[in-house]
């Protein structure tokens, strides 16, 4: 398995403001996915991230509001954009690891709350 | 497209008592199954996964899986619950090897003493 981190581990956030979620891997990735987990809730794919290549993301979700950047295979940063109360929320990283039946291990998450 | 339905958001069981949560799938292809299991303010934790080397899957604390692909099901089971076991479990889905999980809603397992 890996060793995910991420940073920061919690924020409380003002509307209309953007925060940046890091996330560092122990080892070289090619493909790192983010998820959005609302309160009380599953865990929504927000995007997959390559390195080299422009994010792809999932239905309802856009770049605008969740720019991504994959600056090299250990590490990945979601920006929550011009945030409101609905992206309160954990938000979570997962490399995806080749070989190890494919087996997908989880940051500890980053809560945010927005006000 | 894939998906996972897991039947029944909640399930409450007494300590000791077998523990049951269902998942069926809907996969094309011969999918990649896991359970994974958050304890309240905590992060995911892989319980055990399906990667097509055996039916009957054996995973972390006392839990275990079965595939069956006549019934598109791969149901958690644990002979007998302990109060540690309450959280949420989800189960999760892919069906080509680097692509991302898809998550089924998650069931709150409670326990009782």
């Amino acid at each position: 398995s890996a060793v995910i981190s991420q940073k920061p581990s919690r924020d409380i956030c003002q509307r209309g403001t953007s925060l940046t979620i890091q996330c560092q891997v122990d080892s070289q990735v090619t493909m790192m996915f983010w998820y959005r987990q609302q309160p009380g809730q599953s865990l929504t794919l927000i995007a997959t991230a390559n390195q080299g290549s422009e994010a792809t993301y999932e239905s309802g979700f856009v770049i605008d509001k969740f720019p991504i950047s994959r600056p090299n295979l250990t590490f990945s940063t979601l920006t929550v954009s011009n945030m409101s109360p609905e992206d309160s929320s954990i938000y979570l990283c997962s490399p995806g690891l080749a070989g190890n039946g494919d087996t997908q291990y989880f940051g500890p998450g980053t809560r945010l709350t927005v006000l | 497209a894939q998906s996972v339905t897991q039947l029944g958001s909640h399930v409450s069981v007494s300590e000791g008592a077998l523990v049951l949560l269902r998942c069926n799938y809907s996969s094309s292809v011969p999918p990649y199954l896991f359970w994974y299991v958050q304890y309240p303010n905590q992060g995911l934790q892989l319980l055990l996964k399906y990667t097509s080397a055996a039916t009957l899957v054996k995973g972390i604390n006392g839990f275990e899986a079965e595939f069956k692909k006549s019934e598109t099901s791969f149901h958690l089971t644990k002979p007998s619950a302990h109060m540690s076991d309450a959280a949420e479990y989800f189960c999760a889905v892919k069906d080509q090897a680097g692509t991302a999980l898809i998550f089924g809603k998650g069931t709150t397992l409670s326990v009782s003493s």
